[in-house]
Parts: C-alpha cells; structure tokens; sequence
C-alpha cells in the first residue's frame, strides 16, 4: 500500500495568514493526488483533484502543486472558515489512502 | 442537486450484520462509481472500496474481504454497503463517495453523503 504523510499534524495560524500543508508519498503518483477538508460532524469536501486543480466552487485561496512524491495545498489568506482538518488522498492505486490529516487552528 | 443521502444511525452487536444505503440524486448513477469510506471516532478516514454503478464491478480494501459486500440497485440509483461479523473497532462513521473521472485515469470523491454512524457495541 502506498503511504500518504501529511507535515505539520496540527498547525495554529491567525486569520489572514498564508499556510502550507505538505503530503508526501512512499512512493510516485505522478499527479494522482486530491486534497480534502473536513469540519467536525460533517462530510470531507473536495478542493483539489489531480495535484493542482481546482474543484468548481471552491475559493481561489486554495491551491495545490506537486507530484512524484511531494506535494502541497496552500491557503493564500486563511479566512475563519477555513478552519478545519485537511486531508490529502491518492487515486494512484488501489487501495486509496489518505494521509492522516492535518488540523488547522485558531491561533 | 447532486446529493448522496444515507440512511440512519445503527447499533449492533459484536458478530452481527449492517447494511447502509446510500441513495443518489440529481444525477445518472451508472454514470460514476461509488466509494466507500470510513471514520472511526477522533481518526482520519479509511478507504472500504468502491464500485462501478455501471458493471458492478467491485474492488474492496484487503483488510475487509471477505466481510464486506457492495452493490448498487439501478432501479432505485441506490448504492449499499453491507458490513458483517461486526467487531468493536468497525465503530465508525461510514460515508459514501460519488467518484468522477477526471482522465489520464485520474479520479476523485467529488460528492459525499452525509455519513452514517454504526456502533458495535
């Protein structure tokens, strides 16, 4: 199976901030990776598909870029929603894995 | 819209059975697969598998074969994921995924359905 790590685990950031959130794999993926938020008590909600795009409706503070093995989802200015945990998945392979999330909070 | 409902919170005993259903709309089910994930309480999320709505066909997590079971029912754009011989660590939420291809093989969990709570207890 294909190991996701995500770095930081938990990061606390001020509104307005810009933060980085980093998923690596065990192995290459090529671009075959998605990135997820997740609120408590609720569904994981898409934002990027394949590495850096963008999913419909979501803000363009998000944006991810990567592939091989190293990637990263970026928040350009963290607004009070965004806080949440986050989720990066790959769809290189069976099975799916997912990274074991990283929680952003108020700092 | 396009939403994934599922049905309702379920308690089971250790060694019993669960059925979830996870009903679409807004949408042509056999024109995507449906995935399944899981939550545990205060954990990250799991894959179970996945199905094509269209063939049927299915691939599961190597930890649940033999134990987990998906299918679809076309007349009712209804997808089920039954779960037996229960144990306490299959406690979880369990959400299904609508999954979208993208190309290049490329593919991703573009609508969820609400999650489902299933308690082994």
């Amino acid at each position: 199976d294909i190991q996701m790590t995500q770095s930081p685990s938990s990061l606390s950031a001020s509104v307005g901030d810009r933060v980085t959130i980093t998923c690596r794999a065990s192995q290459s993926i090529s671009t075959y990776l998605n990135w997820f938020q997740q609120k408590p008590g609720k569904a994981p909600y898409l934002l990027i598909y394949a590495a850096s795009n963008l999913q419909s409706g979501v803000p363009s503070r998000f944006s991810g870029s990567g592939s091989g093995t190293d990637f990263t989802l970026t928040i350009s200015s963290l607004q009070p929603e965004d806080f949440a945990s986050y989720y990066c998945q790959q769809s290189y392979i069976n099975p799916r894995t997912f990274g074991q999330g990283t929680k952003v909070e108020i700092k | 819209q396009v939403q994934l409902v599922q049905s309702g919170a379920e308690v089971k005993k250790p060694g019993a059975s669960v059925k979830v259903s996870c009903k679409a709309s807004g949408y042509t089910l056999t024109n995507y697969g449906i995935s399944w994930v899981r939550q545990a309480p205060g954990q990250g999320l799991e894959w179970m598998g996945r199905i094509s709505a269209y063939n049927g066909n299915t691939n599961y997590a190597q930890k649940l074969q033999g134990r987990v079971t998906m299918t679809t029912d076309t007349s009712t754009s209804t997808a089920y994921m039954e779960l037996r011989s229960l144990r306490s660590d299959d406690t979880a939420v369990y959400f299904c995924a609508r999954v979208t291809y993208y190309g290049s093989g490329k593919d991703a969990f573009d609508v969820w359905g609400q999650g489902t709570m299933v308690t082994v207890s």
